[in-house]
């Protein structure tokens, strides 16, 4: 099955600084990756995603980079602001499996200092 | 629209107590599923279903139970409550978004047995 490991698993950020999380996956085959974000007490929220046929994709501040034949994505947040403050995660599945089976890293917690 | 409701939101059990965990959403989602979040190990998938009255087994299935009678609801049965199992409960539902399953997380039920 698939195997998803990210780091780092704590990342302390001055305010406006970037901050930089990368995951590896080892199915060749996953061709979906999205990142989650939670606030503490709440569930995980979809920030953005990246399909395998992609390279790159922006949302505002933050950025997602995919390199296929390494098997790793990353995501970028650029201007970081108290508010980003939260744990991040990352996943991988294939879009046609049924019920999207996420599999998920083990996420990385993320400070940013005022 | 609530989006996807948990409850309990807290609970305590004793070993060898059962209970159920309730999940409902009201976006008309196929796919449902259950995780659980245990430190440093991010969202494991625990059981899926696939529309009403199709259930299915994710990457960690024992002591757990499941069953989807109406779309709405995905109720999570723990049949002899273990110490292992305490955890968080995250229950999601999804829909296909054409990048790939897009999922929409409950706010968890904190579950300790004691």
């Amino acid at each position: 099955g698939e195997n998803v490991e990210q780091h780092p698993s704590t990342l302390s950020v001055q305010e406006g600084d970037s901050a930089v999380i990368k995951c590896t996956y080892s199915d060749s085959a996953s061709n979906y990756f999205p990142w989650y974000k939670q606030e503490l007490g709440k569930g995980p929220q979809l920030i953005i995603d990246i399909r395998s046929n992609v390279g790159e994709k922006k949302d505002q501040r933050i950025a997602v980079t995919l390199n296929k034949t390494a098997k790793h994505f990353s995501l970028h947040i650029t201007e970081t602001q108290p508010e980003d403050s939260a744990v991040y995660f990352c996943a991988a599945t294939r879009r046609e499996a049924a019920g999207n089976k996420l599999t998920f890293g083990g996420g990385t917690r993320v400070l940013v200092k005022p | 629209n609530a989006g996807v409701t948990q409850t309990p939101k807290f609970q305590v059990l004793k070993t060898g107590q059962s209970m159920t965990l309730q999940c409902a959403q009201d976006m008309n989602h196929e796919y449902m599923s259950w995780y659980r979040q245990d430190p440093g190990m991010g969202l494991r998938l625990i059981h899926y279903s696939v529309g009403a009255g199709i259930t299915d087994q994710g990457e960690v299935p024992n002591g757990y139970n499941v069953s989807r009678s109406t779309t709405e609801d995905f109720p999570l049965r723990l049949l002899s409550a273990a110490p292992s199992q305490t955890s968080v409960y995250f229950c999601a539902s999804s829909y296909y978004k054409g990048a790939g399953y897009e999922q929409y997380f409950g706010p968890g039920t904190r579950l300790t047995v004691t």
